[in-house]
């Protein structure tokens, strides 16, 4: 099986901007999670997806949000780019009853200037 | 969902057992103990969990204490390819919402 891929793998956009980040799970896993990791937070959890609808969420701001679409894939946006938005971005996929048990992709590293 | 504690970083020598220890000493009755690693520049890596019985499986093992208040991680011989920071967290093994929450970890170098 394909693991999860991510795309872009790398990414930089300037303060101010938006960005939208794509994630494709492994086959037959319907639940999708964002982490953003940083050398100062360390990997923090940012919301999970499970058939198209968020049921998990972290503590960011609103400037932070996602999707799932019907095939299981999900896309992160980031509104309003901030410095400190700079990080690793991953995404994770499980299956339905063994949520704990995820796969990560490579993550998308996006810098923000 | 209980806190764990972990050493900040240990070596272990190539070929050699690591044991990665975990204290979880709030850890309720239905909380699982979960192990995931990251090696540089990947994402984490699903390694083993369990409840009360210890458990192996290809990559490790795991030993948990009669009293579940800690647990420890065994890589049975060490390679370069293990160093990574290692995470030990409990959490409810849920059907349903992630309920995963990353710590700082344990950093294993394993020198040759």
């Amino acid at each position: 099986k394909a693991g999860v891929t991510q795309t872009p793998r790398y990414l930089i956009k300037t303060r101010g901007q938006q960005v939208t980040l794509s994630c494709s799970p492994i086959s037959g896993h319907r639940s999708v999670s964002w982490y953003q990791q940083t050398p100062g937070q360390g990997l923090q959890f940012l919301f999970e997806y499970f058939s198209e609808t968020q049921r998990n969420k972290g503590n960011f701001p609103g400037r932070f949000s996602g999707r799932q679409f019907s095939n299981s894939r999900s896309e992160m946006n980031v509104s309003t780019l901030e410095l400190g938005d700079s990080a690793l971005y991953l995404c994770a996929s499980s299956l339905w009853d063994r949520a704990n048990e995820q796969y990560f992709g490579p993550g998308t590293r996006l810098t923000v200037t | 969902d209980a806190k764990t504690t972990q050493p900040t970083s240990m070596d272990c020598a190539e070929g050699r057992a690591a044991n990665l220890p975990c204290n979880h000493s709030t850890i309720s009755g239905n909380e699982y103990v979960y192990w995931y690693r990251q090696i540089h520049s990947q994402g984490p890596q699903y390694i083993i969990h369990g409840l009360k019985n210890n458990e192996t499986n290809e990559m490790a093992s795991l030993i948990i204490t009669e009293d579940r208040k800690s647990s420890t991680l065994i890589l049975p011989h060490a390679t370069l390819r293990d160093t990574a920071v290692y995470y030990c967290i409990v959490s409810l093994r849920q059907t349903g919402a992630n309920n995963l929450f990353f710590g700082t970890g344990t950093r294993l170098t394993v020198i040759p």
